[in-house]
Order: structure tokens, then sequence, then C-alpha cells
């Protein structure tokens, strides 16, 4: 399978615990993108990597988020002290981003339960 | 920031009638739109997509209409099929994003009906 990939794709969690997502993007593409969908709604963005760096964050994306792409390749989105709200279908997209290529496809997600 | 208005939330078709979804987007500068098609506990699927240069753009049996002026795009799905039952999402950007990241609307559930 060459599309975007996400582990776990179910996480759940007590309140106040870290979890940590991954996503790896479709080999060639430069741009990776963080969204997060609620029950009923369209995806909304959080962060976005070219390449290693994160050139964007959304305010959505507080304190307690931080994402990383160490080497350009596969990213990590990590939740520190969880709370109930965090509760949500995360995403992660990539695109290729050159020469106008904006078309973004999505991994399945990581669908995250806090208790 | 952009906003994108989506509507119908809900919309139920017999099979082989047409169904139209239309979005609103805010941002004049917004360039690109996409279309995607999220089936229950899938990923978003992209199904089609229009830049602003072109007024519309046809892949079979779905075609999406592009109103710079208005500010507004359709997706027009002919001849529905079972399998076209799925949540239906509009997305604009543009440079004014930046990183052309997404603003989606709140998806439209389409049921059709054997």
């Amino acid at each position: 399978d060459t599309g975007v990939s996400q582990d776990p794709r179910h996480k759940i969690t007590k309140r106040g615990q870290n979890v940590t997502f991954r996503c790896d993007p479709i080999s060639e593409h430069n741009r990776l993108y963080w969204y997060r969908q609620t029950l009923g709604q369209g995806p909304e963005f959080l962060t976005y990597f070219q390449n290693e760096a994160q050139l964007e964050k959304s305010r959505l994306l507080s304190d307690r988020f931080s994402a990383e792409r160490p080497k350009g390749s596969f990213s990590t989105l990590e939740i520190q002290r969880t709370e109930q709200g965090d509760s949500a279908m995360y995403l992660c997209a990539s695109s290729l981003g050159a020469g106008a290529k904006y078309e973004q496809y999505f991994g399945p997600g990581t669908r995250l339960t806090v208790t | 920031g952009e906003n994108v208005e989506q509507h119908p939330s809900t919309l139920s078709v017999q099979e082989g009638d047409s169904a139209v979804i239309k979005c609103t987007y805010s941002d004049s500068a917004s360039n690109y739109f996409p279309w995607y098609k999220q089936e229950l506990g899938k990923r978003p699927q992209l199904i089609i997509d229009i830049r602003s240069n072109v007024g519309e753009k046809k892949d079979q049996r779905i075609a999406v209409t592009l109103n710079k002026t208005a500010k507004h795009f359709s997706l027009h799905i002919t001849e529905t099929q079972p399998e076209d039952s799925a949540v239906y999402f509009c997305a604009a950007t543009g440079p004014e994003a930046g990183s052309y990241q997404l603003t989606f609307g709140k998806g439209t559930k389409l049921s059709v009906i054997p």
C-alpha cells in the first residue's frame, strides 16, 4: 500500500496520560499536514510541515500538543496531559507541493478516546 | 481566515437521480477547491477538484462548477448509485493560507435509496 498510513488506528487513554501518534506520508510527498475531525464536522487544520520544518500551527494546537517530522519523512503528533475534549479523529495528509500540486491525500486516521 | 459554508447537511435521493451539493467561501484569494468523500469509518477520499482558472470540471458521473464572482462552487453527481452514499466535504484553500491547508465545510450526508 503506497498511500498515507497512520498508527495506531485506535487509542483509548485515561485523562492526564500522554499519547503519541505516527503518520507515514506518501514517499515522494514533502508536505505533511495534521488535521482533527470531531463527529459531524469536517477536518480542522492543526499543523503543517514542509520537509522537516514545521511552518504553521493552528490556534487549535495548544501547548499540550507537539508535532515533529525529524527527517522529513514520518511525523509524530504528541498530546500531553490528555483531556476529554481531545477525543477526536486525528488525520494526517500529505501532498507533493512542487509545481502547485495542491492535492492532499489522507491517511485512515487515529481515533482517540479519552476516558 | 477562510470560511466555508456547505448545504444541505443531509440529502436523500432515489437511485438514478442527480444530487447537488453547494458550498460558499469567504476568501476571494482562494484558488483551489477539492471535494472529498468519506464513508463511515474510512479516510476522506479526494474525488474531484477544481482550480480558479476554470469554471467546470467533469469526471464520469461527477462534476464540479465554480463561480468566482459569487464565491460558490457545487458538486453534481448524476445517475446516483447506492455506493455513492457517504458524507461529502467541500474545501477551499489558496496562497493566503501559506501552507495551502484546507478549510472544510461541515459535510453533507448523502443517502441514495435503492
